[in-house]
């Protein structure tokens, strides 16, 4: 079965960039089936979606995300990567990489990573 | 943009109770619908797909309904693995853009 775990480091400054990653096991990246999702979530706080990246390269963001985000995917290494440039406090959370299941229109994240807790501070 | 409003934000109960958590759009979403439950310190995990389809795995006491603007998670008989909060989480419009609600805590009464 699929499995993914995020990595990146745990503590970055203010405005700074934020890289993660997320490696996939047990499936395929190069796979036109499903998309590749990241989600956060603040402590204490509601789930929000990031962005989502397909194998090709194509790229959706969240609209208020936009400006600070860049998605990759390294099918090589079955991997795909965020970085949120000028983080601040209100970048810290629990960030989740998730498969996004596709069934015509319908898509659904399943299954995720573990997640990673982000902190933002100097 | 479109919005998920979820009601209540929380919610007492009991063991062997039925609940039911709602969830509104902002704007017709047909029925892309999906619910997750999330338990302290996990992953969310997948319930339901499409507003009604049970993720494979998951007890039949929970399901899903609704379409357009209105939708409902019931769980039939709540256990004590089943505290936990849930989301809604639309998945309307090509390519999809994602909304999640501001979840339901459930809690034992």
């Amino acid at each position: 079965q699929v499995q993914l775990q995020e990595s990146g480091p745990g503590l970055v400054k203010p405005s700074q960039t934020l890289s993660l990653t997320c490696t996939v096991s047990g499936g395929s990246v190069n796979s036109g089936d499903y998309f590749w999702s990241w989600i956060r979530q603040p402590p204490g706080k509601a789930l929000e979606w990031i962005g989502y990246i397909y194998y090709s390269g194509a790229a959706y963001y969240s609209p208020s995300l936009k400006t600070r985000l860049t998605l990759s995917v390294d099918t090589s290494k079955n991997q795909f990567s965020l970085k949120l440039s000028s983080m601040t406090a209100a970048d810290a959370a629990v960030y989740y990489c998730a498969r996004v299941a596709r069934a015509g229109h319908y898509n659904w994240f399943d299954p995720w990573g573990q997640g990673t807790l982000v902190t933002v501070s100097s | 943009d479109i919005q998920m409003t979820q009601s209540p934000s929380s919610l007492s109960a009991s063991v062997g109770d039925r609940v039911t958590i709602t969830c509104r759009a902002s704007q017709s979403i047909s029925n892309y619908l999906n619910w997750y439950q999330q338990k302290p310190g996990k992953a969310p995990k997948l319930l339901i797909y499409a507003a009604s389809t049970l993720q494979s795995g998951v007890p039949s006491r929970f399901s899903g309904s609704g379409s357009g603007t209105h939708f409902t998670l019931t769980i039939s008989s709540l256990q004590p693995e089943d505290f936990a909060t849930y989301y809604c989480q639309q998945s309307y419009s090509t390519p999809p853009l994602f909304t999640f609600g501001q979840g339901t805590k459930l809690e034992i009464k």
